[in-house]
């Protein structure tokens, strides 16, 4: 089956830069998204299609996806953005697969 | 406005079986492939189940097949999982989600807030 990895912790500085993995077989070769998710809410998309921004999601979120690697970059964080991360992409024989999830910390 | 509530979740002994409906509003709701997506507690996003647009096509995680049914009522609108011989592992907080672009699978930019689902005697 097919699998995302994702590191389970990533720790950030306010105002600095944090990137977050997510590794997976020829990754590149599919559309890697990323979903927000706080304490008690449900998920929020943050990045669709490798590198898209849907509507509200402010301009530091950005996307990469490249060979087996995606990556998830928020340039300048804040608090509010303390929260777990969770790459996501569509298996032809697996379907949806989700990454285990990075718990970000701004400290 | 564009909203999921889900509900049917209880306590269940293992086993038993449940039916969680996902009732869409504020959007053409046959238009768009819908998923289910569980969380147990403490633990990450799983994905369980897909429909397409049409009801047509589904896909189930390993974990769920020939236990779990997706289906969906466009009169409704409203999504189903009917979940059968239910096990302790199948606790988990259960999400609907809508997908972001007709004609797509995933990814998913409306979700409900889900219901929670207890397998225990």
């Amino acid at each position: 089956s097919y699998e995302l990895t994702q590191p389970p912790s990533v720790s950030v500085s306010p105002g600095q830069t944090a990137t977050i993995t997510c590794s997976g077989d020829k990754l590149g070769d599919k559309f890697a998204c990323w979903y927000q998710q706080k304490p008690g809410q449900s998920p929020v998309l943050v990045i669709s299609q490798d590198n898209k921004r849907p509507s509200g999601i402010p301009e530091r979120f950005s996307g990469s996806n490249s060979g087996n690697t995606a990556t998830l970059t928020i340039s300048g964080t804040q608090a509010m953005d303390e929260a777990d991360y969770y790459c996501q992409a569509w298996d032809s024989r697996t379907a949806g697969v989700f990454g285990g999830g990075t718990k970000l910390t701004v400290l | 406005e564009v909203q999921l509530v889900e509900s049917g979740g209880g306590l269940v002994q293992p086993g038993g079986s449940l039916r969680l409906s996902c009732a869409a509003s504020g959007f053409t709701f046959s238009s768009y492939a819908m998923s289910w997506v569980r969380q147990a507690p403490g633990m990450g996003l799983e994905w369980v189940s897909a429909i397409s647009a049409g009801g047509g096509n589904t896909y189930y995680t390993d974990s769920v097949k020939g236990r779990f049914i997706i289906s969906r009522d466009s009169s409704e609108n409203t999504l189903y999982l009917q979940m059968n011989s239910l096990r302790a592992e199948d606790t988990a907080v259960y999400y609907c989600a809508r997908v972001a672009h007709s004609n797509s699978w995933y990814p998913w930019d409306v979700w409900g807030k889900g219901t929670t689902v207890t397998v225990s005697s």
